[in-house]
This record gives C-alpha cells, sequence and structure tokens, in this order.
C-alpha cells in the first residue's frame, strides 16, 4: 500500500470552530489532492496541490483552504466548520509521470454539530 | 456530469468472471479511461487504466471497444473481497460517479 496516513481519523467538531486535517506521504509524489464524499454525491474534489505552495480549487472548494509547505504534507482547513462539511474527507497522491493514477488515505471521518 | 455511466449494481457469483461495463461515449481521443474501486468505507483503490488497447495486470483486465466510446472492467475469478463498488472515470474529468456496486455472491 502506499504510505498514505490521514490525522485524525475521527472528529467530532462545534459549528464554528476552525478545523485541520492532516494528509501525510512517504512516496514523495508530486501531486497530492483532498475529496469528500457524502451519500448521493460520490467523490468530489476539494483542493488539490502540484507541488509545495503550488495549489488549485476543485469541484467544491468554497469554506475550505489548504497548505502544502513540505513535499510529504497536504492540509485541509475549514476555517468555520459548518454541518454541511459533515462528511468523509480521502487524500489522495499521484506522481507526476501518471497524475491520474491516484493512490488513497484511509480517511478522515469528521463530524460537524 | 461524469463523461462516464454505469449501472448502478451488478452481481456475480464467485469464481466466475465479472463483466463490468462503462459507457463513456464523449471522452476525447487523447484521454484515458480509469478504474478505480471502493471495498466498503475504504479509500478508493486504483485498478487499471487504458487508451485504445486492451490492458491486463495482475488485478483485472481492460476491453476497449475499438471507437472508444465503452469499456469492459473484467474480474477473472471473482471472490467475495471483490465486493465492492467500481468506478470508471475518464482522465481529463476524473469525476468519480456514483460507479457501480458489484456483490459477489457464494
Amino acid at each position: 500500500d502506499a504510505g498514505i496516513t490521514q490525522s485524525p481519523r475521527h472528529k467530532v467538531t462545534e459549528t464554528g470552530t476552525p478545523v485541520t486535517l492532516r494528509c501525510h506521504q512517504t512516496e514523495n509524489h508530486r501531486y497530492m489532492y483532498w475529496y469528500r464524499q457524502d451519500p448521493g454525491h460520490g467523490l468530489r474534489l476539494i483542493h488539490y496541490s502540484y507541488g509545495v505552495k503550488d495549489t488549485d480549487k476543485g469541484e467544491v472548494s468554497d469554506g475550505y483552504s489548504v497548505s502544502r509547505s513540505k513535499t510529504e504534507d497536504f492540509l485541509l482547513t475549514l476555517e468555520s466548520a459548518t454541518s454541511s462539511q459533515t462528511s468523509v474527507y480521502f487524500c489522495a497522491i499521484s506522481d507526476w509521470d501518471m497524475p491520474y493514477e491516484q493512490y488513497f488515505g484511509p480517511g478522515t471521518r469528521l463530524t460537524v454539530t | 456530469d461524469a463523461k462516464t455511466t454505469q449501472p448502478p449494481s451488478m452481481d456475480c457469483a464467485e469464481g466466475r468472471a465479472a463483466n463490468l461495463p462503462c459507457n463513456h461515449s464523449t471522452i476525447s481521443g487523447n484521454e484515458y479511461v480509469y478504474w478505480y474501486r471502493q471495498i466498503h468505507s475504504q479509500g478508493p483503490q486504483y485498478i487499471i487504466h487504458g487508451l485504445k488497447n486492451n490492458e491486463t495486470n495482475e488485478m483485472a483486465s481492460l476491453i476497449i471497444t475499438e471507437d472508444r466510446k465503452s469499456s469492459t472492467l473484467i474480474l477473472p475469478h471473482a471472490t467475495l473481497r471483490d465486493t465492492a463498488v467500481y468506478y470508471c472515470i475518464a482522465s481529463n474529468d476524473m469525476r468519480f460517479g456514483a460507479g457501480t456496486r458489484l456483490t459477489v455472491k457464494p
């Protein structure tokens, strides 16, 4: 399995609080992605990164920000969590020569009450 | 909307071949077809991809029609552990739709 870890694996937080999810890889892959998965919507891309300090928006980026200060870490921040952001969040990685061959982490289940 | 369409569900008997279809009539000439699967609540797992030619790896085979409007993922000897949701994705789009829920039955 690709070396991808996500932390925390589970989190319950209250509406209005900031939340940061971490994705860590040991594969030295160039690209990193954040997705959310909700019933009826499948997987949707939030943000992605194509290198250190290089990020771009995905399909559902509103309410989320990201940062990548090191190759191995990609952080997803919810500045002020809302109940609509209750979801399962997956991180994925891929390398420069096969950007669409993505390897996913185990996911973080976030509940906003 | 995603560029691919798949049946919502399929059943397969254990030990038999599972053939999962995907329609992608609008993909462009340089666009790859990728297959992933997601077992229960785990992260999606890459299976295989192809452009024009048929492809095979240790997990599955991918048959792409000559006109590239559709493809079939083949699991040659399905096991209970192959029960999952299977996603067919166009590379320039990379949208995971609803996929096909494959249930392998004993």
